[in-house]
């Protein structure tokens, strides 16, 4: 199994500033997601982050507001761009590897807006 | 697409009851179906999974559930619940070429002495 881990664990930022969480799995992926839980909610998918090309997003999520890069098969950013209180949530990276049809979580990045 | 729906968002059980957490898929393809654990402010582990072996199958920490083709469901049991079971629990459904998880609204279990 991929262990995963994600910086920063937690942050607290102003309005109209940007956070860039970074992911990083210990092995090579196939695929890696991007979601969020805002608070008291469950996981929506925020995008596919795809090796090499352009993310692949979700109804309700853009390129301008979370641009993802992923260089390589172990690494992804998600930026949270121009933030508001309403982008105040858990942010959390996943990974499939080559060999299960099972994904691992990171233990999320947990992003309050004031 | 995929969509489960998790019936019961709170569920309350006595230490050493069964835990039963109803889950309820909708796929327009052979569904991958899984059942996650979130402990608070951790992320999310996986208990269990089905992708298209057994019907019954069997997780960590004793949970096990039951894949139902018939009544498109995925309920999730514990024979018998411990103080350490009391987390949210999700249910998710992925197809089998994309891999994208679509989640439930989550099942928060407590677990009464």
């Amino acid at each position: 199994s991929a262990v995963i881990s994600q910086k920063p664990s937690r942050d607290i930022c102003q309005r109209g500033t940007s956070l860039t969480i970074q992911c990083q799995v210990d092995s090579q992926v196939t695929m890696m997601f991007w979601y969020r839980q805002q608070p008291g909610q469950s996981l929506t998918l925020i995008a596919t982050a795809n090796q090499g090309s352009e993310a692949t997003y979700e109804s309700g999520f853009v390129i301008d507001k979370f641009p993802i890069s992923r260089p390589n098969l172990t690494f992804s950013t998600l930026t949270v761009s121009n933030m508001s209180p309403e982008d105040s949530s858990i942010y959390l990276c996943s990974a499939k590897d080559f060999s299960s049809n099972e994904q691992f979580f990171g233990p999320g990045t947990r992003l309050t807006v004031l | 697409a995929q969509s489960v729906t998790q019936l019961g968002s709170h569920v309350s059980v006595s230490e050493g009851a069964l835990v039963l957490l109803r889950c309820n898929y909708s796929s327009s393809v052979p569904p991958y179906l899984f059942w996650y654990v979130q402990y608070p402010n951790q992320g999310l582990q996986l208990l269990l999974k089905y992708t298209s072996a057994a019907t019954l199958v069997k997780g960590i920490n004793g949970f096990e559930a039951e894949f139902k083709k018939s009544e498109t469901s995925f309920h999730l049991t514990k024979p018998s619940a411990h103080m350490s079971d009391a987390a949210e629990y999700f249910c998710a459904v992925s197809g089998s070429n994309d891999y994208k998880l679509s989640f439930g609204a989550g099942t928060t279990v407590t677990v009464r002495a």
